[in-house]
């Protein structure tokens, strides 16, 4: 069974840039959420994927948004890179089922730096 | 609004004693109720879950009951191993009408020593 995996693990960009982060889910799962974990802090919902449709998002702006593919693995795109977009992205998968969420599985990370 | 709230660290505690790490909570609807841990190196891993009120989530020698009345979540451990060392997140998720929302707590980092 393959775990969570994510790309790249590390990526330096500059305000003003856009970025594109991945994620692909453990076998079986067909829900990925992602979160943004700033240093010290604990991680902060983004939003959630079920089945290629959003469902559920924290308090972000519309500049972070995502895509999950047939495959159930996902993308979190950040339009207009801001200094405080610098943070550790944290993707889970988990398996849905009849609106009941499972465990979720973590990755282990993308370290943003925004220069 | 809602959001979860625990006790800062950092612990220290020597190896045999009594772990508590509080954890409230503020949260419309009705939540379900976790603990994370974060060992040095790697990633996030659930560890323990209680769905409803009065329900104990258990794992690994941890306890943790879903207080509604008081609206906690401690977590406990009877005597602690230098393995258990690592950072602990409270966390809630409910669902709302736009869907799932999830919450964690700032962190909690115990170290353990023998």
């Amino acid at each position: 069974e393959t775990g969570v995996t994510q790309s790249p693990t590390h990526l330096i960009k500059t305000r003003g840039q856009q970025v594109t982060l991945r994620c692909s889910s453990q076998s079986g799962h067909n829900t990925v959420s992602w979160y943004q974990q700033a240093l010290g802090q604990g991680p902060q919902f983004i939003f959630q994927y079920y089945r290629e449709e959003e469902n559920g998002r924290g308090n972000f702006p519309p500049r972070f948004s995502g895509l999950q593919f047939p495959n159930y693995s996902s993308e979190l795109n950040v339009n207009a890179l801001e200094l405080d977009d610098s943070a550790l992205y944290l993707c889970a998968s988990s398996l849905q089922l009849a609106g009941y969420q499972e465990t979720q599985y973590f990755g282990p990370g993308t370290r943003l730096l925004v220069l | 609004g809602n959001s979860v709230t625990q006790m800062e660290g950092p612990v220290t505690l020597s190896e045999e004693a009594f772990l508590t790490i509080n954890c409230t909570y503020t949260a419309t609807g009705y939540p379900s109720l976790f603990w994370y841990v974060q060992y040095p190196g790697e990633g996030l891993q659930l560890l323990l879950k209680a769905t409803k009120a009065d329900d104990k989530g258990s794992n690994k020698g941890f306890e943790a009951t879903y207080r509604k009345e008081t609206t906690s979540f401690h977590l406990e451990k009877g005597s602690v191993q230098v393995s258990d060392s690592a950072v602990y997140f409270c966390a809630l998720t409910f669902v709302s009408n736009t869907g799932n929302q999830f919450y964690f707590g700032t962190g909690t980092s115990l170290t353990v020593i023998p």
